[in-house]
């Protein structure tokens, strides 16, 4: 069965520079929701997307943006970046998003390091 | 303040043996709970759900057992498999919000 696709898997960065995260739900799903876990810690919620609108917000810094596409594909886009910004970042997806009981199916992730 | 409380950073079980995984929530509004497996470099997959209406939902090797007077869940699995090594998130979601608020894992050893 198709999974949610995330790309890249890795990205190095330097400071104040800027970076793009992609997330591809899983066909029909229609929510998707962004992550952040740093070392040894568990994820964090950023955002998340129903039918292409922000449908909640979490600690997302200012410099972050995201939306989401006619195609259901999500973009995380990270800027002037700092070194506390390295972390691997989830994606999920599931079908509906307002209710509060959908199953998140979770992306392999992207490892972002910023030095 | 940690809303989702998994107490046990560790917990080593022997193959056949049941594994009990304990997870503790302080949030009243949470309503539908969840168990991701997670191993090394890959994102968290889900293993099973309960909603509040229930107190124990079972899918093969894997139960979920919620008490929601005591607020407080637990994952059993039997019988172990080495396979089954891995970091557990127990995660917790509220009527109306989306979001889940993840407890912060446990890392299970099933050894052979």
């Amino acid at each position: 069965a198709a999974g949610v696709i995330q790309s890249p898997r890795h990205l190095i960065k330097e400071k104040r520079e800027t970076a793009t995260l992609k997330c591809y739900p899983i066909p029909r799903h229609d929510t998707v929701y962004w992550y952040q876990q740093g070392p040894g810690q568990d994820p964090q919620f950023l955002i998340s997307f129903y039918e292409k609108m922000q449908s909640d917000k979490g600690s997302i810094p200012d410099r972050f943006s995201a939306q989401q596409f006619s195609d259901y594909h999500s973009e995380l886009n990270m800027s002037s970046l700092e070194l506390g910004d390295s972390a691997l970042y989830f994606c999920a997806s599931s079908l509906g998003g307002l209710a509060g009981a959908e199953t998140q199916y979770f992306g392999p992730g992207t490892r972002l390091l910023v030095l | 303040d940690q809303q989702v409380k998994q107490n046990s950073p560790s917990l080593s079980v022997q193959e056949g043996r049941i594994s009990i995984l304990n997870c503790d929530y302080t949030n009243s509004m949470f309503d539908y709970f969840l168990w991701y497996k997670k191993y090394p470099a890959e994102g968290p997959t889900f293993l099973i759900s309960i909603s509040s209406i229930k107190d124990k939902n079972e899918d093969g090797r894997f139960t979920v057992f919620l008490n929601k007077s005591a607020k407080h869940l637990s994952l059993h699995i039997v019988p172990s498999q080495p396979g089954d090594s891995a970091v557990y998130f127990c995660a917790a979601s509220a009527l109306g919000y989306s979001t889940l608020t993840f407890g912060k894992g446990t890392m299970l050893l099933v050894s052979p």
